[in-house]
């Protein structure tokens, strides 16, 4: 079956550390993107890849950074610099930018 | 930013009545769509209408979309328990696929 796992599916950051979270896709799609939830919100994009070996930044990307270096995975870091970082992360993928995007079921980060 | 907003944010009903969500958006599209949230999980996509349709249908959906009052609703007739989630659309502007989200609508439905 073909879908996208995102992992872990939680996650505790001390302070001053990095984190990766994991989202691999076996659906051969190009495009890739994360997003961050919060509570009772709605979705904001933080990093986008249309393609391997790039990417752009979306709307909320200070604090974080990703990695585009195979078509199936997009791992998304949050760094020391990110200082709200607890939140809900969905990884998505789609064949091209008009198509609908498929989501894993994310990880919940949480602060110790 | 915030491009969609949903209305209302919570919709609660009894089984087999009908549940509209509106969507209302700022500038112009080159198609929405409407995804569906379970509580902790990923958004699972339900239906995309595209800025020269009006109305499509997907099994007990139907989306209508208005560009002229840049708005959408939802309908899902004879509703379950299961289709107790979160709702939300998504407008897509231009190149690169970017989806900007509106915040949702809860709704739930007692059996």
């Amino acid at each position: 079956d073909g879908g996208i796992t995102q992992s872990p599916k939680y996650l505790f950051r001390k302070e001053g550390q990095n984190v990766t979270l994991s989202c691999e896709q076996n659906l051969n799609h190009d495009a890739m993107y994360w997003y961050r939830q919060d509570p009772g919100q709605g979705l904001r994009l933080i990093y986008y890849s249309q393609i391997v070996n790039d990417f752009q930044k979306g709307d909320i990307a200070e604090g974080y950074s990703v990695s585009r270096e195979k078509k199936e995975s997009f791992p998304l870091t949050v760094t020391s610099a990110q200082k709200n970082p607890t939140a809900f992360y969905l990884c998505a993928s789609s064949e091209d930018g008009d198509q609908p995007q498929h989501f894993g079921d994310g990880t919940r980060l949480s602060i110790l | 930013s915030q491009q969609g907003e949903e209305d209302p944010q919570a919709l609660s009903i009894q089984e087999g009545e009908n549940a509209t969500m509106n969507c209302s958006y700022k500038t112009s599209i080159n198609n929405l769509q409407w995804y569906r949230q379970n509580s902790g999980r990923g958004l699972v996509h339900l239906i995309l209408i595209r800025s020269n349709e009006r109305e499509k249908h997907s099994g007990r959906l139907r989306v209508t979309l208005d560009t002229s009052k840049k708005s959408s609703s939802l309908l899902i007739t004879a509703s379950r328990a299961a289709d107790t989630a979160s709702y939300f659309c998504a407008t897509r502007r231009g190149g690169g696929g970017k989806l900007i989200f509106g915040q949702g609508t809860e709704l739930s439905v007692k059996p």
